[in-house]
C-alpha cells in the first residue's frame, strides 16, 4: 500500500512568489491533515478536511494561505505571496477514521525554502 | 491552549534504556502518541495510550498517568538506529488533532 505522497520534495523560491504544495492520501482515508513545522519543533496543524469539507481551519493564515480538496481526495496548500517566515517543512497527513489516531499516516513532506 | 513538555535533548549508548518524559496541559484530553522522526523523515507512529498504565511493543514501551498529566516513552536495547527525534502528541477528540511537543533529540553513542 503506497503511503501519503506529497510533492515536490523541496521548492526554494523568492519571498513574494507564490508556491503550492500537493498530497495524496492513503486510499480510502476520509481525514487529511495539514501541518507546518519549523526547525527544532513538532508540527503545529494548519487545516483539517473531512472528506472535501475543510472542519478545522482555524489555525491558517488566511490573508496568504489556502487550501483545497477537491473530491474528497488530493489536496493542494497555496502560500500567496510567501514571506521569508514561511520557510519550513509543510506536511501532510492522513487518518482512515477521525476517532482514533491509530492510523494517523504522515508524508515525507515539502520542505520550502524563502529566500 | 495545548502545550506538552518535553526534553530537547538525550543520550544514551547503545545497548541501554532510555526514558522520553512528557508532561501535558490540554483540555479535551483523550489520549497521548508517541511519533519518530529521523532527519529529513515523515513523523512515523509508535504508541497511543488512551488508558493509564504501561504498553509494550516490541523494544519500545509508552506509559501514561492521567491523574499526572504525564507519560514517557521507554526504548530498551537501543541502536544506533533508533538516534532520531520523539514527540509527544495529544489527541484531543473535540477537535479531532494531535497537539505536538517541542520534540526530544535522541543520540545514540557507541
Amino acid at each position: 500500500e503506497a503511503g501519503v505522497v506529497q510533492s515536490p520534495r523541496y521548492k526554494i523560491i523568492e519571498k513574494k512568489q507564490p508556491v503550492a504544495f500537493w498530497c495524496n492520501p492513503i486510499s480510502g482515508h476520509n481525514t487529511l491533515y495539514w501541518y507546518r513545522q519549523n526547525l527544532g519543533q513538532g508540527p503545529e496543524l494548519l487545516i483539517r478536511y473531512e472528506n472535501e469539507e475543510a472542519v478545522d481551519d482555524s489555525q491558517l493564515p488566511k490573508d496568504r494561505f489556502s487550501a483545497e480538496r477537491l473530491k474528497g481526495v488530493d489536496s493542494t496548500l497555496k502560500i500567496q505571496p510567501a514571506e521569508l517566515g514561511d520557510s519550513a517543512v509543510y506536511l501532510c497527513a492522513s487518518s482512515p477514521d477521525r476517532a482514533n489516531p491509530n492510523g494517523y499516516t504522515f508524508g515525507s513532506g515539502t520542505r520550502l525554502t524563502v529566500v | 491552549g495545548q502545550s506538552l513538555e518535553q526534553p530537547s535533548e538525550v543520550t544514551a549508548v547503545e545497548g541501554a534504556i532510555v526514558q522520553i518524559n512528557c508532561t501535558y496541559q490540554t483540555s479535551g484530553f483523550y489520549g497521548l502518541s508517541w511519533y519518530q522522526q529521523h532527519d529529513g523523515g515523515a513523523p512515523t507512529f509508535l504508541s497511543y495510550n488512551a488508558l493509564d498504565g504501561l504498553e509494550e511493543t516490541g523494544r519500545f514501551s509508552s506509559f501514561l498517568s492521567r491523574s499526572d498529566s504525564y507519560g514517557y516513552l521507554l526504548l530498551q536495547e537501543l541502536q544506533m538506529k533508533d538516534s532520531a527525534s520523539y514527540f509527544c502528541a495529544s489527541f484531543t477528540g473535540g477537535g479531532n488533532k494531535l497537539t505536538f511537543g517541542t520534540g526530544t533529540q535522541l543520540k545514540v553513542e557507541l
